[in-house]
């Protein structure tokens, strides 16, 4: 099984920052990665896939980068909605995987 | 409008079966694949199990393989997740996802496995 990893576990941040966020699969995924938000009590919401492509509807301030093993997500102009949880994805293999999350918050 | 709605969830005994579906709405349902991932209370998610748009393909997580079953009616716009041998560890909220990157989402239906 691909194993998906998370940097960091948590970060806190002002209204304003850029956050970046890695993802590192186990083994080479090529671009089938995708990028999730999760906000409490509510379900996930997709926001990129193959690795930078956008969602439609997403706000262009979420924008994703890499390819084998190395992916980010980069978050710019953070606002108050934009604080929550946020998950990788790998559906190159199967069993598909999720990567342990990164929870954004307020400083 | 797109929908998924889940449905289904409830509370049952360990060694309990339950059906869960998920009715999809403002798309082709058809021509999709899709997903159930859960997520167990505080905790991420997990994929759970992945059939295609015609059904010829299945995939399951280890977790719960020999003891889930997806299918989906295409004629209906549904799709199914037959859960027998239930354990406390299947204790989640369990979402219907579509498509190979889980574009869309429903809202979520809970699964409560307790004596």
């Amino acid at each position: 099984d691909i194993q998906m990893t998370q940097s960091p576990p948590s970060l806190s941040a002002s209204v304003g920052d850029t956050v970046t966020i890695t993802c590192r699969a186990s083994q080479g995924i090529s671009n089938y990665l995708a990028w999730f938000q999760q906000k409490p009590g509510k379900a996930p919401k997709s926001l990129i896939y193959a690795a930078s492509s956008l969602q439609s509807g997403v706000p262009s301030k979420f924008s994703g980068s890499g390819s084998g093993t190395d992916f980010t997500l980069t978050i710019s102009s953070l606002q108050p909605e934009d604080f929550a949880i946020y998950y990788c994805y790998q559906y190159n293999n199967y069993p598909r995987t999720f990567g342990p999350g990164t929870t954004v918050d307020i400083k | 409008e797109m929908q998924l709605v889940e449905s289904g969830g409830g509370l049952v005994k360990p060694g309990g079966s339950l059906r869960l579906s998920c009715a999809a709405s403002g798309f082709t349902f058809s021509s999709y694949n899709m997903n159930w991932v859960r997520q167990a209370p505080g905790k991420g998610l997990e994929w759970v199990s992945f059939i295609s748009g015609p059904s010829t393909s299945i995939h399951y997580a280890d977790s719960v393989r020999g003891r889930f079953t997806i299918s989906r009616d295409n004629a209906k716009d549904s799709l199914y997740l037959q859960m027998n041998s239930l354990t406390a560890e299947d204790t989640a909220v369990y979402y219907c996802a579509r498509g190979g990157t889980g574009d869309f989402w429903g809202q979520g239906t809970l699964v409560t496995v307790s004596s």
